[in-house]
C-alpha cells in the first residue's frame, strides 16, 4: 500500500475488555515497530519486528500486552483486561531497516472507560 | 547514557520570521537522526534525516536542519515560517537497544511550534 495502514482509528474499551489493534506496513518492509504515546508525550517503543521475528519485546508495559506478525506482514497488538492507564494512541511503524527512514501510521486512539 | 532532547516545550514565532526547533543528542558513534512532525490527531510525518555527508540537510515543506557534530546539536530550520507549520515537532535518533544489535528509533518530548499570523 501506500503507507502504513492502522485499524481501528479510535477504540473505546470499556476497563477489562480485551482489544486488538491492527497495522499493515508498507509493502517490502521488513522492519515494524509499535510505539505508544500518551497525551502531549513522546511516542515510546513497545517492540519491534523484524520479518516476523519479534526480536525486541522489551518495551511493552505488562504481561497483557501482546504483538505477533505471523506472516512478516500484517502486525496486531492485543492487549488483554485493558486499565485506564492503558488510554494512548498506540503508533505501527514500518522501515527496510536501520538506518533509513521509518515511515508511521496514523495511530490507533484507544480510549478505556 | 544514549539519549536525544528538545530543551523546549513550545517555540513561538510570527508567520514569516524564521524559526528554529533546538534538539541536541548524546550518542555513542556516528549519530543517524531525524524530525518528524506530528498535526493534531495526526500521526508522525517524516520531514528529513542526517545520516551522513553534508551537514546541512534540506526535507519537506521547506524545512531543513544543520548537524552540529562538536555541539551534538540538530536543529531544525525554515527561513520564513507559516501559520500551518505550527505543530507538534520531534526530533529522534536511532539508539542501539542493549545487546541486541539493532537500532530502533528514540523520540525527544516534543517541541509545539505556534506561529502566529
Amino acid at each position: 500500500g501506500a503507507g502504513v495502514s492502522q485499524s481501528p482509528r479510535y477504540k473505546v474499551a470499556k476497563r477489562g475488555q480485551d482489544v486488538a489493534l491492527r497495522c499493515d506496513p508498507i509493502s517490502g518492509h521488513v522492519s515494524l515497530f509499535w510505539y505508544q504515546q500518551a497525551l502531549g508525550q513522546g511516542p515510546e517503543f513497545l517492540t519491534y519486528f523484524q520479518n516476523e521475528a519479534q526480536l525486541d519485546k522489551s518495551g511493552l508495559p505488562s504481561d497483557r500486552f501482546f504483538a505477533e506478525r505471523p506472516e512478516g506482514s500484517v502486525s496486531t497488538l492485543k492487549i488483554q483486561r485493558t486499565q485506564q492507564e492503558d488510554s494512548a494512541v498506540y503508533l505501527c511503524a514500518s522501515s527496510y531497516g536501520a538506518p533509513n527512514t521509518i515511515y508511521f501510521g496514523e495511530g490507533s486512539w484507544l480510549t478505556v472507560v | 547514557a544514549q539519549s536525544v532532547a528538545q530543551p523546549e516545550d513550545q517555540v513561538n514565532v510570527a508567520e514569516g520570521n524564521p524559526l528554529t526547533v533546538k534538539c541536541t543528542y548524546s550518542v555513542s558513534g556516528n549519530p543517524y537522526l531525524f524530525w518528524y512532525v506530528q498535526y493534531p490527531n495526526r500521526g508522525l510525518q517524516f520531514l528529513l534525516k542526517y545520516i551522513t555527508g553534508d551537514n546541512l540537510v534540506k526535507g519537506s515543506y521547506g524545512f531543513e536542519a544543520e548537524f552540529n557534530k562538536s555541539q551534538t546539536s540538530f536543529h531544525l530550520k525554515k527561513p520564513s515560517a507559516l501559520v500551518s507549520d505550527s505543530a507538534l515537532y520531534f526530533c529522534a535518533v536511532f539508539l542501539l537497544r542493549g545487546n541486541s544489535g539493532y537500532s530502533t528509533l528514540t523520540f525527544g518530548k516534543g517541541t509545539m511550534l505556534l506561529v502566529s499570523p
